[in-house]
């Protein structure tokens, strides 16, 4: 299993250009998320969806939108990216009825001149 | 505004034992876990409390009170490859959201 994959790792992109962040997994997992970590703030958590067609707002959901049409995937799409949207982003996925359980992919670290 | 609470850092000698805790709200509080996440990587699970009481894995442990909304995890034995930062996540709804807390930079010294 390659568990939770993301790309890409590195981005570069100017105020105003839009791009999507992907975001997969192969462990047949319901639960998906999407968190930024920025220097003292934590992990924040941006979206999530509890399954296919299903998604739902985290705390930061402004700029961002997701969609889920299949169990595997979830990417993150940026519409006009910002300054502040420099970050790092993680995507977690974990199983109902698990332990509380979430798998982390590597991250993408984000830079927005 | 931040639901979980933390201490943001913590510094213990290599061998002793140290205890980070965890505060949270209790609207629809389901379970509480915790992460540990190394500089440059990923958060990686440690363990979980949705019940009262202690959770041991090897040297860690995490214990929950639901009637306090309160929570700690134990790291005895510490190993400097134990200085990492360390989070309590709250999940709410049903298992449907988790919430991070700000992070516990621990530093182990000789």
């Amino acid at each position: 299993n390659a568990g939770v994959t993301q790309t890409p790792k590195f981005q570069v992109l100017k105020t105003g250009q839009s791009m999507t962040l992907q975001c997969a997994q192969d462990m047949n997992h319901e639960y998906m998320s999407w968190y930024r970590q920025d220097p003292g703030m934590g992990l924040r958590l941006i979206h999530y969806s509890v399954g296919a067609g299903i998604t739902d707002q985290g705390e930061v959901p402004n700029g961002y939108n997701v969609s889920r049409s299949t169990t595997e995937d979830f990417p993150l799409r940026l519409l006009s990216a910002a300054p502040s949207q420099t970050s790092v982003y993680f995507c977690a996925s974990s199983s109902f009825g698990g332990e509380g359980d979430q798998y982390f992919g590597p991250g993408t670290r984000l830079l927005v001149l | 505004g931040q639901s979980l609470e933390q201490p943001s850092e913590v510094t213990a000698v290599e061998g002793a034992i140290v205890q980070i805790n965890c505060t949270y709200q209790t609207s629809g509080f389901y379970g509480l876990s915790w992460y540990q996440q190394h500089d440059g990587g990923a958060p990686t699970f440690l363990s979980y409390n949705a019940l009262d009481g202690l959770e041991e894995t090897g040297r860690f442990s995490s214990f929950l009170s639901r009637s306090d909304s309160y929570g700690y995890l134990l790291l005895q034995e510490l190993q400097m490859k134990d200085s990492a930062s360390y989070f309590c996540a709250e999940m709410t709804g049903g298992y449907q959201k988790v919430t991070f807390g700000i992070g516990t930079k621990l530093q182990v010294i000789p």
